[in-house]
């Protein structure tokens, strides 16, 4: 079974800073999918980014990017520029190839933008 | 296109009680998956339905529960003779894609429905 770990339960940083959440996952199967996503205070979760095993470039999306480092399972994700509005709940989350497609998460890191 | 929804938002229920959760997923969507996500946690698979056919069940989903997708468009999960331990948020995603197909497809949430039982 897939496990995935997310070490930092919380974490701040001021506006426009750079910020690291980490994540670490364990799977025996060399093909899956990684995935960011965001779960603001009473909202739902929306994808933030998402990484394919297969390819080697880390994948970016705005300010958001992503350090993937599959022999070390890690997957780790950078804002940069951090607004007020990235005040959530991160959670990393991996998924298989096959057509289960069932997503496993991780604990989730609540990060506060502050001013 | 207004997104997965979710019916009702909040749920205060009785223990023994049987409550029963409602999710629209977006129309053009052959996938449905229900989570579970209790206080400090991420969010746990409980089943996933491709079309109308339940093709995965968590060891998560006890005997009283029970999820239908009946023809295919929205998905009802019913939780029996509820305990203090089903208290959590109730999660539906929905996502595109045909059977026997790999994809990377994004999940799409719902709002959640929060379940309180006293």
């Amino acid at each position: 079974a897939q496990t995935v770990t997310q070490s930092q339960p919380e974490m701040s940083v001021q506006e426009a800073e750079t910020v690291t959440l980490s994540c670490t996952y364990d799977t025996s199967e060399s093909n899956y999918y990684l995935f960011w996503y965001k779960q603001p205070p009473s909202r739902q979760m929306i994808l933030v980014i998402r990484q394919e095993a297969y390819k080697q470039q880390n994948a970016t999306e705005n300010r958001f990017s992503v350090n993937f480092q599959k022999a070390a399972k890690s997957f780790s994700l950078k804002i940069s520029d951090s607004q007020l509005g990235d005040t959530a709940m991160y959670f990393c989350a991996f998924r298989n190839t096959g057509t289960a497609s069932k997503l496993t998460f991780g604990t989730g890191t609540r990060l506060q933008v502050t001013l | 296109d207004t997104g997965v929804s979710q019916n009702p938002r909040h749920k205060i229920t009785k223990r023994g009680q049987n409550v029963t959760f409602r999710c629209d997923p977006i129309s053009e969507h052959n996938r449905l998956y229900w989570y579970r996500q209790t206080l400090g946690q991420g969010p746990e698979f409980l089943t996933y339905f491709q079309n109308e056919a339940q093709l995965e069940k968590s060891r998560l989903l006890s005997d009283r529960f029970s999820a239908e997708r009946p023809k295919g468009s929205f998905s009802t999960l019913e939780i029996q003779r509820t305990e203090q331990g089903d208290s959590a948020m109730y999660l539906c995603a929905s996502s595109p894609g045909v059977a026997g197909e790999q994809s990377s497809y994004e999940q799409y949430f719902g709002p959640g429905t929060r379940l309180t039982v006293t």
